[in-house]
């Protein structure tokens, strides 16, 4: 089974600092993909960035980039320029690619709540 | 973009009853949904998959018989929390899959459902 693993609870940054958020998962698959969600205090779920694990490219969304390393299983996000609006409980999340019909469904970390500091 | 409605947005039902949550997409077909239960502070825990037409997939631990799914459209599905209790009370999110675009899902922006 895919496990998904965000071993920071909690994570702070200065407003206008960087930060990077750590995940790493466990698949015998080659066909995936990787995802950040953003979950603010309203609870809506908002995808920030995702991967497809057969690019070598990072990817990258305006402040927002990956550092996808496939042989280790990783799955970093940096926010650059952090913004007061950017707290939020961030989840990393994989999902299957289309092996046999799967359904695609998504394996999500515990997440990492992040504060922005004025 | 995509959008995913849920209805309604907070429930206080009373327990031993039923109550039942609609999950929409309102721009896309669906052919997948997924219903998933989220503890506060927790990380959103799949329930079942919804597929359209057919039955749903549930996840171990589970209760089929206690969470009836149907997915009766390409464009809904429901989620009936039968016979409640004051343990069931929970933050509920569905999300559904775009057929032509395979590997995104949309979030809906979840129920509140607080059994007394």
């Amino acid at each position: 089974a895919q496990t998904v693993t965000q071993s920071q609870p909690e994570m702070s940054v200065q407003e206008a600092e960087t930060v990077t958020l750590s995940c790493t998962y466990d698949t015998s698959e080659s066909d995936y993909y990787l995802f950040w969600y953003k979950q603010p205090p309203s609870r809506q779920m908002i995808l920030v960035i995702r991967q497809e694990a057969y690019k070598q490219q990072n990817a990258t969304e305006n402040r927002f980039s990956v550092n996808f390393q496939k042989a280790a299983k990783s799955f970093s996000l940096k926010i650059s320029d952090s913004q007061l609006g950017d707290a939020a409980m961030y989840f990393c999340a994989y999902g299957r690619g289309n092996s046999g019909g799967s359904n695609y469904k998504l394996t999500f970390g515990k997440g990492t709540l992040l504060t922005v500091n004025p | 973009g995509a959008v995913v409605s849920q209805h309604p947005s907070r429930v206080i039902c009373k327990s031993g009853t039923s109550v039942k949550i609609e999950c929409r997409s309102l721009d896309f077909q669906a052919t997948t949904m997924f219903w998933y239960r989220q503890f506060p502070k927790k990380s959103l825990m799949l329930m079942a998959t919804s597929n359209e037409g057919s039955k749903a997939t549930y996840e171990q631990g589970v209760e089929k018989d206690k969470f009836l799914i149907n997915h009766a459209s390409l464009t809904l599905s429901t989620l009936t929390v039968t016979s409640a209790h004051p343990e069931d009370s929970s933050f509920y999110i569905c999300s559904a899959r775009d057929r032509a675009v395979r590997y995104e899902q949309y979030f809906g922006p979840g129920t509140r459902l607080t059994v007394t």
